[in-house]
């Protein structure tokens, strides 16, 4: 069966320090690869997907970018976060019917 | 535009019968789903509708009305721990590949 994995689980940054959230899948080859964002009295907001290894599409301009390195890895990196960076992160990835099944999430806070 | 609505918060009683609407408007349309999300956790997949009708799966079952850009999900026989979000969510293929609109979840308590 497919699992998927995040890491870290929690995290606290300061403004202007980097970023990186990394997320691999285990049980399928080839998936379609999401991050969202999810902050406090918000939907789910898509930030990037991927359709295989090199190929990111990004949803909203910001200071976040993404790379999937490995059939099954996506990270999720920023040089410089911003306080409105905070939220709860999470990778997805597509199943039969494309229905998302999400990993277990990265809370960021920016102080 | 792309919008999805849903209510915000709903309360209803432990054993009785709960409908939460969706409504959308997005330029395309290939599917709408429902998730459920606990508290502080990641959401999980409840059910998937791409023709009209409705589709049960146990105590849980949802509609689709595409030409009313309608859907609900019908919860039966309430339980403590049904007590989450629900998030609507539209897939939307207009860019040439699979994109999700979610709303921004009905929160639902489930009372003793």
């Amino acid at each position: 069966s497919q699992t998927i994995h995040q890491w870290p689980a929690t995290l606290v940054q300061p403004v202007g320090s980097p970023l990186s959230l990394e997320c691999t899948v285990e049980g399928t080859s080839n998936p379609n690869l999401y991050w969202y964002r999810q902050a406090a009295g918000r939907g789910l907001q898509l930030l990037f997907y991927s359709v295989g290894i090199g190929q990111i599409s990004s949803e909203v301009p910001q200071n976040l970018s993404a790379s999937r390195p490995q059939d099954r890895q996506f990270i999720l990196s920023s040089k410089k976060l911003l306080l409105s960076d905070s939220g709860f992160y999470l990778c997805a990835w597509g199943g039969q019917y494309n229905e998302q099944f999400f990993g277990p999430g990265t809370r960021l806070t920016v102080l | 535009g792309q919008n999805i609505d849903q209510p915000t918060e709903m309360t209803a009683t432990e054993g009785a019968i709960v409908q939460i609407n969706c409504t959308y408007q997005t330029s395309g349309f290939n599917g709408l789903f429902w998730y459920q999300q606990h508290a502080g956790e990641a959401p999980t997949f409840l059910s998937y509708n791409v023709l009209d009708g409705l589709e049960e799966k146990g105590r849980f079952s949802s509609f689709l009305s595409r030409s009313k850009g309608y859907s609900y999900l019908l919860l039966k026989e309430l339980q403590m721990k049904d007590s989450a979000s629900y998030l609507c969510a539209v897939r939307d293929p207009t860019s040439g590949t699979y994109k999700y609109i979610f709303g921004t979840g009905t929160r639902l308590k489930v009372l003793a």
